[in-house]
């Protein structure tokens, strides 16, 4: 059974760091393409990076220099590492599996989700 | 990348159909056949309920069906369900990497 578990989100002050993972089980992390999406409060979903199987990495204009995604294929987890936050990055952070063995932007599993928290 | 377009409610009663549209452009939506949608309830996690456009992933309801025309897909939901009431969301690949959602609907069960 598919399963992502993520952890790491919490209250942080404007300007500092945080680090999420996203443990998963039931396949291989380094075999996908592993997105994180977000979802300001009472807000819709936005698509903020992926990483590619081959280990390309892209990021949406709103995180890009300030976020940084990458995996531990020992570990089969996922993570975003997140420095300079501001306010308008509070959200609840997903991690998603992409659907194909090509990039499409399509996602079959989701974890459950963390709240990053970004004040002062 | 802007937002693809969703109305932001619509509602049917129990039985019925109701359609939702996701309006994006010819860099996203009417360029590519890479659209799904995704069923979210209060405090959960999206769920995958449409891809490329029209087909069900395994242990989907028929009920849900999904179509495009030009730059517009739609989610069509009939024999509604007081289950179904939860927010959609469309979302579409916009080429290189890009991936853009849409700002959500909230379906109502009368």
């Amino acid at each position: 059974e598919v399963q992502l578990v993520e952890s790491g989100g919490g209250l942080i002050q404007p300007g500092g760091s945080l680090r999420l993972s996203c443990a998963a089980s039931g396949f291989t992390v380094s075999s996908s393409y592993m997105s994180w999406v977000r979802q300001a409060p009472g807000k819709g979903l936005e698509w903020v990076s992926v990483i590619y199987s081959g280990g390309s990495t892209y990021y949406a204009d709103s995180v890009k220099g300030r976020f940084t995604i990458s995996r531990d294929n020992s570990k089969n987890t996922l993570y975003f590492q997140m420095n300079s936050l501001r306010a308008e990055d509070t959200a609840v952070y997903y991690c998603a599996r992409g659907y194909y063995d090509f990039w499409s932007g399509t996602f079959d599993y989701w974890g459950q989700g963390t709240l990053v928290t970004v004040s002062s | 990348q802007s937002a693809l377009t969703q109305p932001r409610s619509v509602s049917g009663s129990p039985g019925q159909s109701v359609t939702i549209s996701c309006t994006g452009t010819t860099s996203d939506v009417g360029n590519y056949n890479y659209v799904s949608w995704y069923q979210q309830h209060p405090g959960k996690a999206p769920k995958f309920m449409i891809y490329d456009v029209s087909k069900r992933p395994s242990g989907v309801p028929d009920r849900f069906s999904g179509s495009k025309s030009g730059n517009t897909a739609s989610l069509t939901i009939s024999g509604l369900q007081a289950e179904d009431e939860a927010d959609y969301y469309c979302c579409s690949y916009a080429g290189s990497y890009a991936v853009v959602f849409g700002g959500g609907t909230k379906l109502t069960v009368l």
